[in-house]
């Protein structure tokens, strides 16, 4: 069975930073894309990033292009999320997802995790 | 970028009774077209890709149907947790949901 696990989220001030780790179990983790997704209280969601199996090639939103990394640890089977410059708009529960292939490319989203949630506030 | 605008934004329903909820595309997507439930304080779930595909354990009740633009998500005959929110998803050359359509209980 599928598990995905995130953790890293809480309370930051404005500018601040924050990494954010989803754990997986239960695949091959590397021969799989992954994804970031969020969504803010009460709201949609919004793709964030996302990551080839190898971590060789990596796709951002608009949104946090420039100040979030997405990375990942094919021996350690973890998907990262390094959030800096953080904004009051960035508040939002993060939700890590598995992609069906390893190239991130077309793909749909076939398992979530539970979400971490990040509160941007001074 | 694709729009995705979903309708109706809320769907008051019986159970038993039949829903269908539409996403339509801004621009043609060919079939990169998935849908998710998100039930109360719960993550999302995959329930059609491809557009007409169904995930794995989705039940037979639920279908999704459509090409280019205008897609549908049909639930036939809904169930006590069918009553949630389901996104549609574009995973082509641009990443993007729509707005989502909640469905709830008249």
């Amino acid at each position: 069975e599928v598990q995905l696990l995130e953790s890293g989220g809480g309370l930051v001030q404005p500018g601040g930073s924050l990494r954010l780790s989803c754990a997986a179990s239960g695949f091959t983790f590397s021969s799989y894309a992954m994804s970031w997704v969020r969504q803010a209280p009460g709201k949609g969601l919004e793709w964030v990033s996302a990551i080839s199996g190898s971590g060789g090639t990596t796709y951002y939103a608009d949104s946090v292009k420039g100040r979030f990394t997405i990375s990942r640890d094919n021996s350690k089977n973890t998907l990262y999320l390094q959030m800096n410059s953080l904004r009051a708009e960035d508040t939002a529960v993060y939700y890590c997802a598995k992609e069906p292939r390893v190239a991130s490319y077309y793909n749909w989203l076939d398992a979530w995790g539970q979400g971490t949630l990040v509160t941007v506030s001074s | 970028e694709v729009v995705l605008t979903q309708s109706p934004g809320t769907l008051s329903l019986s159970p038993g009774e039949r829903a269908t909820l539409s996403c339509r595309a801004s621009q043609r997507v060919n079939n990169n077209l998935a849908w998710y439930q998100q039930r109360p304080g719960q993550a999302p779930r995959l329930l059609i890709h491809g557009g007409s595909s169904k995930a794995t354990g989705i039940p037979d009740r639920v279908s999704g149907s459509g090409s280019g633009t205008d897609f549908t998500l049909t639930i036939s005959s809904l169930e006590p947790e069918d009553f949630a929110v389901y996104y549609c998803h574009h995973y082509g050359s641009s990443r993007t949901f729509g707005q989502g359509t909640k469905v709830e209980i008249k």
